[in-house]
């Protein structure tokens, strides 16, 4: 059973609107979370991170919501543009404040920027 | 600062053929990982160094996969023999420590078995 699960596998927006990526997980004792970035024959980066102590962590144009209730998270690219096309792992890292080096990630969803 | 190097960046062997994969981590970080990404997932760790030592390979398999990192810096994985299954991209990372989200990966080696 998926324990971070990402429902969309694509999603294509305007260069200049708002990308919402979502992802949602099973383990209410997941307390740390990541999203990561994965261009074409490249490793996947870093991208934000949030703790489960907060509900809200922004970086420039990302903004990572987590909703605990619902067991849900969200990246918010805004504005988007077509060098943010790529594909999108959410991910888990269980124990307390990211100390546990094991990633659970989702199968990720493809970005798509349109000019 | 150099990223995470693997090499080879492609392979493509016959099936029952060995195979091994090498990973040069970031000068200075003790952690390093193997993943493997299968097609349309997310990666999964098979196994994790601190230094020299394997702290977690429970879930590489073990009758047909090994790994290695002698003195602590680059490592290898190794599949012998290589079954069809096994046609993946195969991803090494590392890490300074080990907090989630300050791994780094590497480009990746995609295994094409035939």
């Amino acid at each position: 059973d998926q324990q971070v699960k990402q429902n969309s596998p694509s999603l294509s927006v305007q260069e200049g609107r708002i990308s919402i990526l979502n992802c949602d997980y099973t383990n209410s004792m997941f307390d740390y979370f990541l999203w990561y970035k994965k261009y074409p024959a490249e490793g996947p980066t870093f991208l934000i991170s949030i703790s489960s102590i907060k509900d809200k962590n922004e970086d420039g144009r990302f903004t990572v919501f987590l909703n605990k209730s619902a067991k849900h998270l969200s990246l918010h690219i805004v504005p988007s543009q077509p060098g943010d096309s790529a594909v999108y792992f959410c991910a888990e890292s269980g124990g307390s404040g990211g100390s546990n080096y094991k990633l659970t990630f989702g199968k990720g969803t493809l970005l798509t920027v349109n000019p | 600062e150099a990223g995470v190097v693997q090499s080879p960046r492609y392979k493509i062997i016959e099936k029952k053929q060995p195979v091994a994969f090498w990973c040069n981590p970031i000068s200075g970080h003790n952690t390093l990982y193997w993943y493997l990404q299968n097609l349309g997932q997310g990666p999964e760790l098979l196994i994790r160094y601190e230094n020299e030592e394997a702290v977690d390979d429970s879930q590489l398999p073990k009758d047909r996969f090994s790994a290695e990192r002698l003195k602590g810096v680059d490592s290898t994985l190794k599949i012998q023999p290589a079954e069809l299954g096994d046609s993946a991209v195969y991803l090494c990372a590392s890490s300074l420590h080990k907090l989630a989200d300050t791994q780094y990966f590497g480009p990746g080696t995609r295994l094409t078995v035939l």
